[in-house]
């Protein structure tokens, strides 16, 4: 079966250290993007790769960093820049004609 | 920038009754999509609905969209317990999304 996969699915880490979140895809999508949501809100996107080496700054990068090394792999570092990273994170990839978002099963960060 | 912002922000109805939560954009668009999401779950996606179509149906779900107005509209006839959700709208030109209508359907 075809989709994306996060891993994992529960993650906990103490401040000060940086977490590397997994997001995988076999779905031959091109972009791929990665969101984050905090309880009861929307979805923001910190990040997104339209091609394999290649990717942009979403709306709240800051303390953020990616690569795009494979196209099936998108991989988002959580650094100890970001002052306030316990919340739960969605990687999404595009199909390139219609644009339909598909999202993983999420990642939840927590800092102790 | 952000271009789906959907309302209301919740909506609560009982069973069988119909569901209606509005998307309004910013600027022109390619398609436009609603998406949904349960509870600590990722978003699922419902319905697309391209610029130059007016209505959309996919068995339980009706969508509409007015261009002129940058608006669209998803309704949920017959709701279920299992509808509850929050619903979500996006657009292909932005990839962003609003905050949500959260919809509960009573038993």
């Amino acid at each position: 079966d075809g989709g994306i996969t996060q891993s994992p699915k529960y993650l906990f880490r103490k401040e000060g250290q940086n977490v590397t979140l997994s997001c995988e895809q076999n779905l031959n999508h091109d972009a791929m993007y990665w969101y984050r949501q905090d309880p009861g809100q929307g979805l923001r996107l910190i990040y997104y790769s339209q091609i394999v080496n290649d990717f942009q700054k979403g709306d709240i990068a800051e303390g953020y960093s990616v690569s795009r090394e494979k196209k099936e792999s998108f991989p988002l570092t959580v650094t100890s820049a970001q002052k306030n990273p316990t919340a739960f994170y969605l990687c999404a990839s595009t199909r390139s004609d219609t644009g339909e978002l598909f999202f993983g099963e999420g990642s939840r960060l927590t800092v102790l | 920038s952000q271009q789906g912002e959907e309302d209301p922000q919740a909506l609560s109805i009982q069973e069988g009754e119909n569901a209606t939560m509005n998307c309004s954009y910013k600027t022109s668009i390619n398609n436009l999509q609603w998406y949904r999401q349960n509870s600590g779950r990722g978003l699922v996606h419902l319905i697309l609905i391209r610029s130059n179509e007016r209505e959309k149906h996919s068995g339980r779900l009706r969508v509409t969209l007015d261009t002129s107005k940058k608006s669209s509209s998803l309704l949920i006839t017959a709701s279920r317990a299992a509808d509850t959700a929050s619903y979500f709208c996006a657009t292909y030109d932005d990839m962003r999304f609003g905050a949500g209508t959260r919809l509960t359907v009573k038993p």
